[in-house]
């Protein structure tokens, strides 16, 4: 079966920190999907990163970037200079290759709030 | 471009009662997939409907059932309503292509509070 643990439930910093989310996932697939979602108090997940198990290049975009390693089953998140805007839940997921992929079912795990303070 | 959307945004039903959340596409996904989102976890994977037909399930019982439509629109149906089902209803499109990214586009939800 397939788990994705995220160990921090709630990480507190001051704007212009950096911050890593930790996740850790559990699969017997050899082909899989890993993502990042982040959840505003609105409640509308929105997509931030999607890697599969062959791409194990990190990988960075503005201010955020991912760090994927097979070896420890990770995928953390590190916000560099951390924003008030960034505050919100975020929520590490896992998908089997079934199907076309974007298909499969999301295994998410138990979510992480960020509370950026000004 | 419409995102997903999902109808109601809130909804209050009391124990045993039944209850119908809706969800439309974006514009161009043919799939849907419905999630559960309790307070403080997340999502948990309830099915997927793809050609009007349920095509995956997660540890959900029978009370929880759906429907697609033609157009590609899904309901979600809950009978027996328990206290338990108090939660964000998530609602999820993507395109059956197998050339698109895998990345499934999220609705803002229904809350539904059971009483």
């Amino acid at each position: 079966a397939q788990k994705v643990t995220q160990a921090q439930t709630e990480i507190s910093v001051v704007e212009k920190e950096d911050v890593t989310l930790d996740c850790v996932y559990e699969t017997r697939d050899t082909t899989y999907y890993l993502f990042w979602y982040k959840q505003p108090p609105s409640g509308e997940l929105v997509f931030l990163i999607r890697r599969n198990s062959f791409d194990e290049q990190n990988e960075i975009s503005g201010r955020y970037s991912w760090n994927f390693q097979k070896s420890t089953s990770s995928f953390n998140f590190t916000i560099t200079a951390s924003q008030v805007v960034d505050s919100a839940v975020y929520f590490c997921a896992l998908s089997e290759a079934a199907y076309t992929g974007a298909n499969s079912k999301l295994t998410f795990g138990k979510g992480i709030t960020l509370s950026v303070r000004p | 471009d419409a995102g997903v959307t999902q109808s109601p945004t809130h909804l209050i039903k009391t124990r045993g009662q039944q209850v119908t959340l809706r969800c439309s596409p974006k514009s161009g996904h043919d799939t849907v997939s419905w999630y559960q989102q309790a307070l403080g976890q997340g999502p948990q994977f309830i099915f997927q409907y793809y050609e009007e037909e349920e095509r995956q399930r997660g540890n959900f019982p029978d009370r929880f059932s759906g429907h697609q439509f033609p157009n590609y629109s899904s309901e979600l149906n809950v009978n027996a309503l328990l206290l338990g089902d108090s939660a964000l209803y998530l609602c999820a499109s993507s395109p059956e292509d197998t050339s698109a990214s895998y990345e499934q586009y999220f609705g803002p939800g229904t809350r539904l509070t059971v009483t």
